[in-house]
């Protein structure tokens, strides 16, 4: 399967614990997208990187989150003390171009959906 | 500040008909592109069909169509012929020609009556 994967697909932590999430592209996908998703919303954008450079961050990107994608290929979304607010699906997408309206073109992964206790 | 917004949370339509899901957005950029998601139950989202902000002429994908009306910030999503499988979370996306952001508004749950 070619498709964009993201590891685990569910993660249950008591709050304070620190967590990471995987993301693997497309294989040839320059850009890599990540996303919170909560219950009756629709995705919302937290950074981006292209190749291996992260190019914008959300405000909703707090301190606590930091992602990474070394050697521009997977990439890594870690949630440090994490808090009961920070519960929802996180998404990553990938996309080939990194121009024009095919930068839209999003290929996403089925989340990982994170459940703070 | 760019937003995306879609009024219906809900709609319904029958198998074989036509349903018109809406979408407005919010921007000062004169050039932009917007995008249909389709999101089925427990599964991936996946691109509907796309439209160039600086193309008049609307988009068209097999049965899925959109009315883009630039000067009213509008962006509807038209679904001829519905089919069981069209049954979704549909959420329509602004991004900008840099990329450097994604906006998605909070979706319209659509469900195809048999």
């Amino acid at each position: 399967d070619t498709g964009v994967s993201q590891n685990p697909r569910h993660k249950i932590t008591k709050r304070g614990q620190n967590v990471t999430f995987r993301c693997d592209p497309i294989s040839e996908h320059n850009r890599l997208y990540w996303y919170r998703q909560t219950l009756g919303q629709g995705p919302e954008f937290l950074t981006y990187f292209q190749n291996e450079a992260q190019l914008e961050k959300s405000r909703l990107l707090s301190d606590r989150f930091s992602a990474e994608r070394p050697k521009g290929s997977f990439s890594t979304l870690e949630i440090q003390r994490t808090e009961q607010g920070d519960s929802a699906m996180y998404l990553c997408a990938s996309s080939l171009a990194t121009t024009g309206i095919r930068m839209g073109e999003q290929f996403f992964g089925p989340g990982t959906r994170l459940t703070v206790l | 500040a760019q937003t995306v917004t879609q009024s219906q949370p809900e709609m319904s339509v029958q198998e074989a008909e036509t349903v018109t899901l809406s979408c407005t957005y919010d921007t000062s950029e004169n050039n932009y592109y917007l995008f249909w998601y389709k999101q089925p139950p427990s599964r991936q989202m996946i691109l509907v069909i796309r439209q160039e902000a600086y193309k008049q002429q609307n988009a068209t994908e097999n049965r899925f169509s959109v009315n883009f009306q630039k000067a009213a910030k509008s962006f509807s999503l038209k679904i001829s012929d519905s089919q069981l499988g069209d049954t979704a979370m549909y959420f329509c996306a602004f991004i900008t020609v840099t990329g450097n952001q994604f906006y998605f508004g909070t979706g319209t749950s659509l469900t195809v009556i048999p």
